[in-house]
């Protein structure tokens, strides 16, 4: 009930390229859907995030799109540049229980010149 | 604004050792949380506090972690004894209060290797 599902495991797309990452949840009762970004030896921060209010957020190169009967939420990266390899991980809360972060299990993104 | 500070950054014990976190978060938020996460997963809540009362720690394996956060600021995480499979990256996060306490904020972590 509580999982929160990622794909893929890892992407590798070339400079200017738009990687998408999808992730799919369980539990209907989360209303808070982040993602986040973190490099090697880093630790995770927070990119964008959306609740289910609305089908679409967008912050710079970086788009979260919703759909909240299919229970799936997916990242895109516009004109994805070599400084945004890393591992990207969606998570999802229902913030009437105070915020408990339910991650997935990552995306290793490798942006090639 | 200081981010949310932890120390050691790397730590290497042998098993049945103990071994201590601590976690300074940012200023003013009074909600701090515990990750867990193993190589190539997403991290995993241990314990959330509220101030200082832990009000979520049902995934703390009790037997051998222990957590506390006097005066309701920095925490300490415990292990004892490490057993081989406690070897994990462990993350600190803070929140703070009002319309934005959905936003965590994490620090770099604590890489602890058991040999």
């Amino acid at each position: 009930q509580q999982q929160v599902k990622q794909s893929p495991q890892s992407l590798i797309v070339q400079k200017g390229g738009i990687p998408i990452i999808n992730c799919a949840y369980e539990n209907t009762a989360f209303d808070y859907f982040p993602w986040y970004q973190q490099f090697p030896g880093k630790g995770p921060a927070l990119l964008i995030a959306i609740r289910p209010d609305v089908s679409e957020k967008k912050e710079g190169r970086f788009t979260i799109s919703f759909n909240k009967s299919a229970k799936q939420f997916s990242l895109h990266i516009m004109d994805s540049q070599p400084g945004d390899s890393a591992t990207y991980f969606c998570a999802a809360s229902n913030t009437g229980t105070a915020s408990k972060l339910t991650f997935g299990t990552g995306t290793r993104l490798q942006v090639t010149l | 604004e200081a981010g949310v500070v932890q120390s050691p950054r790397y730590k290497i014990i042998e098993k049945k050792q103990p071994v201590a976190f601590w976690c300074n978060p940012i200023s003013g938020h009074n909600t701090l949380y515990w990750y867990l996460q193993n190589l190539g997963q997403g991290p995993e809540l241990l314990i959330r506090y509220e101030n200082e009362e832990a009000v979520d720690d049902s995934q703390l394996p009790k037997d051998r972690f222990s957590a506390e956060r006097l005066k309701g600021v920095d925490s300490t995480l415990k292990i004892q004894p490490a057993e081989l499979g406690d070897s994990a990256v462990y993350l600190c996060a803070s929140s703070g209060s009002g319309p934005l306490t959905d936003t965590q904020y994490f620090g770099p972590g604590t890489r602890l290797t058991v040999l």
